[in-house]
């Protein structure tokens, strides 16, 4: 059964505490992307990667960091220095060349204690 | 730059047709993507445009006209599952670039 799983649904992070958000996909897609979302914001870019062990930053990358070691996996880590990062989360990903459509994860909502 | 306007937020009434409208300036294009979001839950995809004319699929039709830079989404037999958001998105060109997204639009459908 194909898809893409993030986790955990629902994440409390304390002030000054880094946090990261699983997500992992076995489609065999080779671009994968996170979104924030915020009431009344739409989605708005984070960072995204084309391919294994590359990635760039999109619209609002301070504050986060991710990684591409695998291609299945894009894990998204929240730092300290992201100073407001109550918000919903998605991770995407799409098959690439050429095949542009983006299939979303069921999304991880980050609170701060 | 790039930027997709599409309403804030619609009202429709059960049973009857609403055609939600996207405009878009980008920097290229290689095709228009309409998904929707219930409240709190992932996008899912709709449609998929990428030539002039109407796209067909159930209840819901997408049109695209790349001259005007306009698109529109048609919702036919509305149901009351079908208030959700409606998210306009646009392909700026191919080989993996981030499609760039409308704010969405809110649907509400009411008895």
């Amino acid at each position: 059964d194909g898809g893409i799983t993030q986790s955990p649904k629902y994440l409390f992070r304390k002030e000054g505490q880094n946090v990261t958000l699983s997500c992992e996909q076995n489609l065999n897609h080779d671009a994968m992307y996170w979104y924030r979302q915020d009431p009344g914001q739409g989605l708005r870019l984070i960072y995204y990667s084309q391919i294994v062990n590359d990635f760039q930053k999109g619209d609002i990358a301070e504050g986060y960091s991710v990684s591409r070691e695998k291609k299945e996996s894009f894990p998204l880590t929240v730092t300290s220095a992201q100073k407001n990062p109550t918000a919903f989360y998605l991770c995407a990903s799409s098959m690439g060349r050429g095949q542009e459509t983006q299939y979303f994860g069921p999304g991880t909502r980050l609170l701060v204690l | 730059g790039q930027n997709i306007d599409q309403p804030t937020e619609m009202t429709a009434t059960e049973g009857a047709i609403v055609q939600i409208n996207c405009t878009y300036q980008t920097s290229g294009f290689n095709g228009l993507f309409w998904y929707q979001q219930h409240a709190g839950e992932a996008p899912t995809f709709l449609s998929y445009n990428v030539l002039d004319g109407l796209e067909e699929k159930g209840r819901f039709s997408s049109f695209l006209s790349r001259s005007k830079g306009y698109s529109y989404l048609l919702l036919k037999e509305l149901q009351m599952k079908d208030s959700a958001s409606y998210l306009c998105a646009v392909s700026p060109n191919s080989g993996n670039t981030p499609l760039v997204f409308g704010k969405g639009t809110r649907l509400s459908v009411i008895a």
